[in-house]
């Protein structure tokens, strides 16, 4: 009964190639989140997702995509990965867009080799 | 868009004493501000949160105090244990936009 759940948890992958990532949240929040968590810890802002719609899409290359097919869910889509693109990235929802607190998954740690 | 200034990087205190992180914050729309625990390998999770209309809040050990005017806000632990060891992030949302993080402070407990 996790509440944010995202998968895979490691994803080593070669440049060049696509990846996606998933996430669930069964919380019944309204909002979801990806942040990228780099070497140095940053917690950086990717997207967010308010029913459905993206409402903020922060300075992030358009390999990234997130796609949500329900308020449950938002995937996160990566073409062309890049070794720049090794990080952990953290899916998070809350009750609404930046309201109360926000729930994070495991995070997914991902290595472009 | 909202700057989230934090200070310390690191800090390192002996076991029983007091641990103190200040943040800044740029936007006087921000009303939210929450605090988080990321212990090694593992997600961020709320510690404590505080509004705009209030000054102080504490639970337990911990206590995060807000000052509007000057746009800082500080989360103090007392009695530290080395169960507090951890990397802190102090987070800052003017409720209608994500949370804008601090760059966070590794804290260590030596025992």
């Amino acid at each position: 009964d996790t509440a944010v759940s995202q998968t895979p948890k490691y994803l080593v992958t070669q440049m060049g190639n696509d990846k996606s990532i998933k996430c669930e949240q069964n919380l019944g929040h309204d909002t979801m989140y990806w942040y990228k968590q780099d070497s140095k810890k940053f917690l950086k802002i990717m997207f967010s997702y308010n029913n459905k719609e993206l409402i903020i899409n922060e300075t992030v290359p358009n390999r990234f995509s997130p796609k949500s097919p329900d308020k449950a869910h938002l995937n996160l889509h990566i073409n062309s990965l890049e070794l720049g693109d090794s990080a952990v990235y953290f899916c998070a929802s809350s009750l609404n867009q930046g309201v109360g607190e926000a729930f994070f998954g495991q995070g997914t740690r991902l290595t472009v080799v | 868009g909202e700057n989230v200034e934090q200070h310390p990087s690191t800090l390192s205190v002996q076991e029983g004493d007091s641990a103190v992180i200040k943040c800044t914050y740029s936007d006087s729309a921000s009303n939210y501000f929450p605090w988080y625990k990321q212990e090694l390998g593992k997600r961020p999770q709320l510690i404590i949160d505080i509004r705009s209309n209030v000054g102080e809040k504490k639970d337990q050990r911990i206590a995060v105090t807000l000052n509007k005017t000057a746009k800082h806000f500080s989360l103090h632990i007392t009695e530290t244990q080395p169960e507090d060891s951890a990397v802190y992030f102090c987070a800052a949302s003017k409720g209608n936009t994500p949370l804008v993080f601090g760059k966070g402070t590794r804290l260590s407990v030596i025992a």
